[in-house]
C-alpha cells in the first residue's frame, strides 16, 4: 500500500459526458501527478500540482483539467468524453516537487466511456 | 528527459539473480537512474534510484557504469511476485520539475 488513494476504483460513462476522477495523496506529500495509461499509448503524464499551484503540464488535452485543494487531494475533470479516453488513470504523489524525489502511485482509476 | 533503451522482454528463474540492464548513452551529468516497475493491474512502484555510486536497498541493487552510459538493476534472488514491467527513467536534477516519462520498459516473466 503506496498511502495514495484514488477514488472511484472503477467508472464506465458514455460518449459526451463530464467525469471527476479524486486523488488524495500520502501523509505530508505537497506534489501530485496525474498520469493516464492506454494500451496504444503507454504511460503518459498529464499534469503535475504543488502545494495548489500547477507545476508541469504534459500531453494533456483541453478537455482535462485539475485543480490541486488546501487539504492537499487533487481533481482531474475530464469533459466531452470520448472513447479514446477509456484509459487507466494514475495519480502519484511526492514530498516535494523536484525530479529527484521518488513517486508513489494509487491504485488508479479505469474509466471506460463507451 | 533523455532516451533510455532497454530490451522488451526477459525471462529469468525462480530464486535466481535477475539483471535487467538500462542504456542511456546522452546522460547528462545532472540526471539521476530512477527504476520504476508495474506489477499486473497496479500503479507504477519506485525501486531504486542514483546519480553515479551503486545503490543498494532492500528492493534491489543498481549497478551504474563508471561513464554513465549504462545501468544494471539488480534483483538477488528473483521471487514470482517480481514478475512486472520494470522502466529505467531518467531524470533531470538541475532544477525545475516534470513528470516522469514512461518507455516501454522491460517485461521480466519469473519461471517457478
Amino acid at each position: 500500500d503506496s498511502g495514495v488513494t484514488q477514488t472511484p476504483k472503477h467508472l464506465i460513462t458514455a460518449t459526451g459526458q463530464r467525469v471527476t476522477l479524486r486523488c488524495s495523496p500520502r501523509s505530508g506529500d505537497l506534489s501530485v501527478y496525474w498520469y493516464q495509461q492506454s494500451l496504444d499509448q503507454g504511460l503518459q503524464f498529464l499534469i503535475q500540482y504543488y502545494n495548489g499551484e500547477e507545476r508541469a503540464k504534459g500531453n494533456i488535452l483541453e478537455r482535462f483539467s485539475a485543480q490541486q485543494f488546501p487539504d492537499l487531494h487533487s481533481e482531474l475533470n475530464l469533459s466531452s468524453l470520448e472513447l479514446g479516453d477509456s484509459a487507466l488513470y494514475f495519480c502519484a504523489s511526492s514530498t516535494s516537487g523536484n525530479n529527484y524525489n521518488e513517486q508513489f502511485f494509487g491504485p488508479g482509476t479505469r474509466l471506460t466511456v463507451l | 528527459d533523455a532516451k533510455t533503451t532497454q530490451p522488451n522482454s526477459m525471462e529469468s528463474n525462480e530464486e535466481e539473480p535477475v539483471h535487467l540492464p538500462c542504456n542511456h548513452s546522452t546522460i547528462s551529468g545532472t540526471d539521476y537512474i530512477h527504476w520504476y516497475r508495474q506489477l499486473p493491474s497496479q500503479g507504477p512502484e519506485y525501486v531504486i534510484h542514483g546519480l553515479t555510486s551503486n545503490v543498494n536497498n532492500r528492493m534491489a541493487s543498481l549497478a551504474i557504469a563508471e561513464d554513465r552510459k549504462s545501468s544494471t538493476l539488480i534483483l538477488h534472488r528473483a521471487t514470482l511476485r517480481d514478475a512486472a514491467v520494470y522502466y529505467c527513467i531518467l531524470r533531470y536534477s538541475g532544477g525545475g520539475a516534470d513528470g516522469l516519462t514512461f518507455g516501454k520498459g522491460t517485461h521480466l516473466i519469473i519461471q517457478p
